[in-house]
């Protein structure tokens, strides 16, 4: 079935510093991929997305290649910000597992001033 | 319109208790899921619906657990006799049309069992 793995944090920065966050996925077929954003009591909210291999999704200045090859899909930001400190969740839709979305667990980012 | 709504935001019940969580999908959405995040954890499929029929049910947990959305739009989501086991943050999550396009989700029910 479907897996992904995410880097384990907590993962504490200072502001402006360049941010990555590793994810390997395993699955058959061409999924889809996502980075999904939990801020503080807040609800999931979509971040960025890929559909195909090579696809690059962005969004408030994160980025992800969506990398067949490496079988990744890793969150980058070149300069954080205090404001980006949440929960951030990879995960995948297809493959063998049609319309569920299957997560990672998750990566605790804190920015400090 | 308005995003993905559930209620109640918070629920505690007593260890055999029954509940019921509701999630209101955004309007017009045909696709609509739910999920359990245990705390710490990535959310975990249960269960998904395309308009009033549920497709897929693999991960309930158990036959205590159980979903319907028989008009097609609002959902409810039941649990019987609560166990400890039951706390988690209940996520339901609604798409446009199929399964594969993007999920938005709801703010959550966080259910905790006494």
């Amino acid at each position: 079935g479907n897996s992904v793995t995410q880097m384990e944090g907590p993962v504490t920065l200072s502001e402006e510093a360049f941010l990555t966050i590793n994810c390997t996925y395993t699955a058959t077929g061409y999924p889809s991929l996502f980075w999904y954003v939990q801020y503080p009591g807040e609800g999931l909210q979509l971040l960025l997305k890929a559909t195909k291999a090579d696809d690059k999704g962005s969004n408030k200045g994160f980025e992800a290649t969506y990398r067949k090859e490496t079988t990744s899909f890793h969150l980058e930001k070149g300069s954080v910000q205090v404001s980006d400190s949440a929960v951030y969740f990879c995960a995948l839709n297809g493959g063998t597992s049609y319309g569920k979305l299957t997560f990672g667990q998750g990566t605790i980012l804190t920015v400090h001033p | 319109g308005a995003g993905v709504s559930q209620s109640p935001r918070y629920k505690v019940a007593k260890r055999g208790q029954d509940v019921a969580l509701r999630c209101d999908p955004i309007s017009g959405h045909v696709s609509l899921f739910w999920y359990q995040q245990a705390l710490g954890q990535g959310p975990e499929f249960l269960t998904y619906f395309q308009n009033e029929a549920q497709l897929d049910k693999s991960g309930l947990p158990s036959d205590r657990f159980f979903a319907e959305r028989p008009e097609g739009s609002v959902s409810t989501l039941k649990i019987q006799r609560t166990q400890q086991e039951d706390s988690a943050v209940y996520l339901c999550a609604s798409s446009l049309e199929t399964a594969t396009d993007t999920q938005y989700f709801g703010p959550g029910t966080r259910l905790t069992v006494l």
